[in-house]
């Protein structure tokens, strides 16, 4: 079955660090790829997508590459904001099935 | 991006009592809504699948006669919680999916507190 793994969390980092949080997927076909981002006492925001192997979604200095070859679409930032702080979701859709997501990822940056 | 607006946002009731939750796409027709759950540091689970017109499609486990689904139009879906306890509490997540591009747009959630 469609599956997503995320990296456990929470993460905390300090302002300006470098953010990666793996993600890794099992599905049937060819998914399309999503990061999700969650603040606190909200709903979710689609972060950036990505629909086909080896396309690059990015928005908000957010970066994220579709890896059929490995089955991963790792998030990353450069430099984190303490504005960054959020629950993180990777998540997949195969054609007209549901959005599977991930277990989500905590992210706390400090000033 | 599409607009998704649920409501209420919050609503706290008493065991017993059923709530209702409405989910509407403001700027595009939906035949398809979603329902998930979302309970405290854990991921979104889907409920079910609101079919404007038919009966929804619910995820194993959960109770059809506990969380009814009406998808009376192709902008409003809404979710009762009935008779409502405690274990109920949670965050209640919809999503409208649009048909060009399969993009899910997700509203801002209502979380429900049963005393």
């Amino acid at each position: 079955g469609n599956s997503v793994t995320q990296m456990e969390g929470p993460v905390t980092l300090s302002e300006e660090a470098f953010l990666t949080i793996n993600c890794t997927y099992t599905a049937t076909g060819y998914p399309s790829l999503f990061w999700y981002v969650q603040y606190p006492g909200e709903g979710l925001q689609l972060l950036l997508k990505a629909t086909k192997a080896d396309d690059k979604g990015s928005n908000k200095g957010f970066e994220a590459t579709y890896r059929k070859e490995t089955t991963s679409f790792h998030l990353e930032k450069g430099s984190v904001q303490v504005s960054d702080s959020a629950v993180y979701f990777c998540a997949l859709i195969t054609s007209y099935d549901k959005v599977i997501f991930g277990p989500g990822t905590s992210l706390s940056v400090i000033p | 991006g599409a607009v998704v607006s649920q409501h209420p946002s919050r609503v706290i009731c008493k065991s017993g009592t059923s709530v209702k939750i409405e989910c509407r796409s403001l700027d595009f027709q939906a035949t398809t809504m979603f329902w998930y759950r979302q309970f405290p540091k854990q991921s979104l689970m889907l409920m079910a699948t609101s079919n404007e017109g038919s009966k929804a499609t619910y995820e194993q486990g959960v109770e059809k006669d506990k969380f009814l689904i009406n998808h009376a139009s192709l902008t409003l879906s809404t979710l009762t919680v009935t008779s409502a306890h405690p274990e109920d509490s949670s965050f209640y997540i919809c999503s409208v999916r649009h048909r060009s591009n399969n993009e899910q747009f997700f509203g801002p959630g209502t979380r429900l507190t049963v005393l």
